[in-house]
């Protein structure tokens, strides 16, 4: 199984600042990897496949970067609404589709 | 807008059955591979079974494998999740999800459901 790790667990950054959240896969999983947001009380939400494709209707602040084992998802300029759970997943060793154990974005 | 729905959870006691339902609307649910993924509250994201859009091929994590069948009915657009001998670890937000295929992202999700095994 392929473990995917993220870091840091949690990231204090102020609105308007840049966040920068990492995953590493144990193995490489070329570009098949995505990224997911959630919020208290919802589903997580598609952000990033591909590695670095943005889903239609995500701002152009959200970017994702990498390849093979070591991932970026960067949030320029964080807006209030940017504060939530994220999550990075692979789907490159499929069936047993793996998750981060999601990095924690807060309001410093 | 596209739409998952599930229904069915609750709490149930340990050694007990239940089994989820999932609807889906507004988009080709017979072109997708579905899957269900669970969260403990407060925890990460755990892939638990999958099956391709025809029902002939399905795939279990180990720790389900052998007490939970996952199945679909394509022409009810319906992804079901029948979970037998139910543990307290098995205790959870169960969400139905969507693919367009092997070497694609969940893009689409239902909104979960909780599950709690409980005496």
């Amino acid at each position: 199984e392929v473990v995917m790790t993220q870091s840091p667990a949690t990231l204090s950054v102020s609105p308007g600042e840049r966040a920068t959240l990492s995953c590493r896969a144990s193995q490489s999983v070329s570009i098949n990897l995505a990224w997911y947001q959630q919020k208290p009380g919802q589903a997580p939400r598609l952000l990033i496949y591909d590695a670095s494709t943005r889903v239609t209707g995500i701002p152009a602040r959200f970017s994702g970067s990498g390849s093979g084992t070591e991932f970026t998802l960067t949030i320029s300029s964080l807006q209030s609404e940017d504060f939530a759970l994220y999550f990075c997943q692979q789907y490159n060793h499929w069936p047993t589709y793996t998750f981060g154990q999601g990095t924690k974005l807060e309001i410093k | 807008e596209v739409q998952l729905m599930e229904t069915g959870g609750g709490l149930v006691q340990p050694g007990g059955s239940l089994r989820l339902s999932c609807v889906a609307s507004r988009f080709t649910f017979t072109s997708y591979w579905m899957c269900w993924v669970r969260q403990v509250p407060g925890k990460g994201l755990v892939w638990v079974s999958r099956i391709n859009p025809d029902g002939s091929f399905t795939s279990y994590a180990d720790s389900v494998k052998g007490r939970f069948t996952i199945s679909r009915d394509n022409a009810k657009n319906t992804l079901y999740l029948q979970m037998n001998s139910l543990r307290a670890e098995d205790t959870a937000v169960y969400y139905c999800v969507g693919g367009s295929g092997n070497y694609y992202p969940f893009d689409v999700w239902g909104q979960g459901i909780l599950v709690t095994v409980s005496s």
